[in-house]
């Protein structure tokens, strides 16, 4: 069974550009999360999805961050217009349910100059 | 808030020698407690966990047990191997919060 992809692995871009980050789940994992970390920092949550539902997006940190998860399958998540402090590394995570194990992705590390 | 201390590394040992990473956290009510692991070039993955008080979670000579009169889970291995090299995340969910709130991370290196 394929486990939770993410896509780029790496992604380098300069600030005021834009970056799309896409997450397949675990088939039929209707729990979709993004985490991110800072470099240093904790691993924060951004956003949960439960099928194409957001259910919860308390941690998206500003408007310039936009997640989808079109049919409820796979999400993206876009960064617009890109700033020097969304440098680090995106996660994304599923679940059969909520409050599940959680099954990780390698992460997108994310570079803005 | 809910927040997680782990302690800071890198952390480098020797094959064979003991392992203790500490962690201590902050929450409100009977949170349950992990640890994730990430090797090099691979996502996160669930080591072990700890759902309430006195309970001891173990994994692959991993183990860690959720002590609530000391807010801690500290891991522990009593002889770590090259392979354990790897970034370790000490975690919790609390109550019915099921975001879960990570420590910053310890990087293990083990050397032959």
């Amino acid at each position: 069974e394929a486990g939770v992809t993410q896509f780029p692995s790496h992604s380098v871009i300069e600030k005021g550009q834009t970056v799309t980050l896409r997450c397949d789940p675990i088939s039929g994992h209707d729990n979709l999360y993004w985490y991110r970390r800072v470099m240093g920092k904790e691993i924060k949550f951004l956003l949960h999805f439960v099928k194409e539902s957001k259910q919860d997006e308390s941690g998206m940190p500003n408007n310039r961050f936009l997640a989808e998860r079109t049919g409820g399958t796979y999400s993206t998540l876009k960064v617009q217009p890109a700033e020097l402090e969304d440098s680090g590394v995106y996660f994304c995570a599923s679940s059969p349910r909520v409050a599940g194990e959680l099954f990780f992705g390698e992460g997108s590390r994310l570079t803005v100059l | 808030g809910n927040s997680v201390t782990q302690m800071e590394g890198p952390v480098t040992l020797s094959e064979e020698a003991f392992l203790t990473i500490n962690c201590t956290y902050t929450a409100t009510g009977y949170p349950s407690l992990f640890w994730y692991v990430q090797y090099p070039g691979e996502g996160l993955q669930l080591l072990l966990k700890a759902t309430k008080a006195d309970d001891k979670g173990s994994n692959k000579g991993f183990e860690a047990t959720y002590r609530k009169e000391t807010t801690s889970f500290h891991l522990e291995k009593g002889s770590v191997q090259v392979s354990d090299s790897a970034v370790y995340f000490c975690a919790l969910s609390g109550g019915s919060n099921y975001k879960l709130t990570f420590g910053k991370g310890t990087l293990l290196t083990v050397n032959p």
